[in-house]
């Protein structure tokens, strides 16, 4: 099993640049999101989606957008990286639902971006 | 709003001795509780969750954890540490009364098992 499939792993941009890091699951989870991970401050939600067309944001979207065409693909865009965008990306899903089967985030292996 | 706090950034325990990490929570509702571990250079696994019924929570490789709602904390344990368990350990909540399905973690604890 695939699961939460992240590209690339590594990418370094110059200030001002743009990029999109990918994410992709293989498991048909309706919910899928982006973290960014920061030294002492745990994982900040960026931005989130419980089903294809739906998006909202998270605790620290500024920079940063996403769309969601389809069930499997959730990309995130940087539209001008600046050094403060410098930070580990982490993309994860989980099924969408009251069910506390539900509860528990897959969480794809991230990508580590530096902003010169 | 929901808040996570990891006391400690680091817990050094030697081999075959307990450990734990301690998580304490606030939200306004009732809480669903996690815990995290992350590996150096790989994403976070989900080790366990409270969600309701019964305080004391098993989870996956040895671990387990008890909600004590009048302290409002979720301490991860485990009986007898392993090298194997050096890695980042977070611990998340989820306010069931607040609106969307945000998940919020705590700053991480590192925890080193020395042989």
């Amino acid at each position: 099993n695939a699961g939460v499939t992240q590209t690339p792993k590594f990418q370094v941009l110059k200030t001002g640049q743009s990029m999109t890091l990918q994410c992709a699951q293989d498991m048909n989870h309706e919910y899928m999101s982006w973290y960014r991970q920061d030294p002492g401050m745990g994982l900040r939600l960026i931005h989130y989606s419980v089903g294809a067309g739906i998006t909202d944001q998270g605790e620290v979207p500024n920079g940063y957008n996403v769309s969601r065409s389809t069930t499997e693909d959730f990309p995130l865009r940087l539209l001008s990286a600046a050094p403060s965008q410098t930070s580990v990306y982490f993309c994860a899903s989980r099924r969408q639902g009251s069910h506390a089967t539900n509860e528990k985030l897959f969480f794809g292996s991230g990508t580590q971006l530096s902003v010169l | 709003a929901q808040s996570v706090a990891q006391p400690e950034d680091q817990v050094n325990v030697a081999e075959g001795n307990p450990l734990t990490v301690k998580c304490t929570y606030s939200v306004s509702g009732n809480p669903y509780l996690f815990w995290y571990v992350q590996y150096p250079n790989r994403g976070l696994q989900f080790l366990l969750k409270y969600i309701t019924g019964d305080n004391l929570v098993k989870g996956s490789y040895g671990f387990e954890a008890e909600f004590n709602k009048s302290q409002t904390s979720f301490h991860l344990k485990k009986p007898s540490a392993l090298v194997s368990d050096s890695a980042l350990y977070f611990c998340a909540v989820r306010d069931t009364q607040a609106a969307g399905n945000k998940l919020t973690f705590g700053g991480g604890t590192r925890v080193l098992v020395k042989p």
